[in-house]
């Protein structure tokens, strides 16, 4: 089944500790991003990558980063969470070729930072 | 800037009634447009999209959108809604590389 995996789904953790949230896509897209989604501010893009080793900065990328290493994984890392960062986490993949823009998003993770 | 407004914040309908959801944008360029709709507790799907031809563009579950290029608009309507119709609804203009979103629209449909 073609699909994006997002872990962990839920998360609570303290203001300064690392953490990482993976997403993985099983449809060989080139596209991965990811995205918050906070109310009344719809969806913003933190960081995408249109390859492996190819990067780059989204509407709102303060305080994260991502790596792409390998073309199905696409993790986001905090590396010092703050409280503003709590909020709705959706990866999301596509292939970059034709006119196919339609996005696949993840499940979402919810991240609460005290 | 780029932009996308979604005028309507929350919208409450009775079932049955119809639904029109505006979406406006300002973006300099060749425009692709969606609708994505994010049902409670799950992820965004694509509702429906335009990139060229035909202005009215039919979706999934009876949805269907218009963009008026004049007007920088893509409405979403449905002529007859239903309970399961209530979700978030997210307008998106963009390009190749990045898509542009509008704040959503919570829509509750009244049994």
């Amino acid at each position: 089944e073609a699909q994006v995996t997002q872990n962990p789904r839920y998360l609570i953790t303290v203001t300064g500790k690392k953490l990482t949230v993976t997403c993985s896509q099983n449809m060989n897209h080139e596209y991965m991003s990811w995205y918050r989604q906070d109310p009344g501010l719809g969806l913003r893009q933190i960081y995408y990558s249109m390859n492996v080793e190819v990067t780059d900065k989204g509407d709102v990328p303060e305080g994260y980063k991502v790596s792409r290493k390998e073309k199905r994984n696409f993790p986001l890392i905090l590396e010092s969470p703050s409280p503003n960062q709590t909020s709705l986490y959706f990866c999301a993949s596509r292939h970059m070729r034709g006119l196919s823009y339609e996005q696949y998003f993840g499940p979402g993770t919810r991240l609460t930072v005290t | 800037a780029q932009s996308v407004s979604q005028h309507n914040h929350h919208v409450i309908l009775s079932e049955a009634a119809s639904l029109e959801l505006g979406c406006n944008y300002s973006y300099g360029g060749t425009v692709n447009l969606f609708w994505y709709v994010q049902y409670p507790g799950q992820h965004l799907q694509l509702l429906l999209k335009y990139f060229s031809g035909d202005p009215l563009v039919k979706g999934i579950k009876g949805f269907e959108a218009e963009f008026i290029k004049s007007k920088f608009s893509f409405n979403l309507r449905k002529p007859s809604v239903q309970w399961s119709d209530t979700a978030e609804y997210f307008c998106a203009v963009g390009s190749n590389y990045q898509l542009i979103w509008g704040a959503g629209t919570k829509l509750i449909i009244k049994p």
